[in-house]
């Protein structure tokens, strides 16, 4: 089994729908992250968590929430989505003292918003 | 903003040359990382290098780099058609958390 799991791993939906995008992780990690990956840009960080109810904003969080359910859980919201968030999101996660920070990456979760 | 900056931005060889690529950032770091990642699917780890360290190998990967440039270097010897992917650096500013490039798409034919 697959030690970061992520749900759905593609979906379509329309202008203005709320849409949840879940990351599940069976590796014990405290550090989890989630990133939206657009063609020729990279990975843009948009929030991560070091804990449970430890949620900080990335480089693009506008449009965006998360929820920490439990150590193991970390959800990406879009409140209303739009066009411009077509892309890969990636959740991943992280363990160990600094400034040792490698990190394990999900399968991710193709978005496409018409 | 992307910290790391990949050169080249696409990179074309044959089985059994040897591939580089390189990264440029901008402010000091704590470590940089490299991760390959094959079409559409998640990144991978590949090897980490802290910034008081020059060179690094780990297989047939070897990484260098050069804090005064501020810069690093891929190197993947003897390559195979299996290493075609895109290779991103990543840096680590001393925080947890990574600012990525925007990777070179390397492309190995038999």
């Amino acid at each position: 089994d697959a030690d970061v799991t992520q749900t759905p791993r593609n979906r379509i939906t329309k202008t203005g729908k709320r849409i949840m995008l879940e990351c599940s992780q069976t590796k014990g990690h405290d550090r989890m992250y989630w990133y939206r990956q657009d063609p020729g840009l990279g990975l843009r960080l948009i929030y991560y968590s070091f804990d449970v109810k430890d949620i900080n904003k990335g480089e693009i969080s506008d449009g965006y929430s998360v929820s920490r359910q439990a150590q193991a859980k970390f959800s990406l919201s879009l409140e209303s989505a739009i066009p411009n968030q077509t892309a890969l999101y990636f959740c991943a996660t992280a363990w160990g003292a600094e400034p040792y920070n490698e990190q394990f990456f999900g399968p991710g979760t193709r978005l496409t918003v018409l | 903003s992307q910290q790391g900056e990949e050169d080249p931005q696409a990179l074309s060889i044959q089985e059994g040359e040897n591939a580089t690529m390189n990264c440029s950032y901008k402010t000091s770091i704590n470590n940089l990382q490299w991760y390959r990642q094959n079409s559409g699917r998640g990144l991978v780890h590949l090897i980490l290098i802290r910034s008081n360290e020059r060179e690094k190998h780990s297989g047939r990967l070897r990484v260098t780099l050069d804090t005064s440039k501020k810069s690093s270097s891929l190197l993947i010897t003897a390559s195979r058609a299996a290493d075609t992917a895109s290779y991103f650096c990543a840096t680590n500013g001393g925080y947890s958390t990574l600012t990525f490039g925007k990777g070179t798409m390397l492309l190995v034919s038999p």
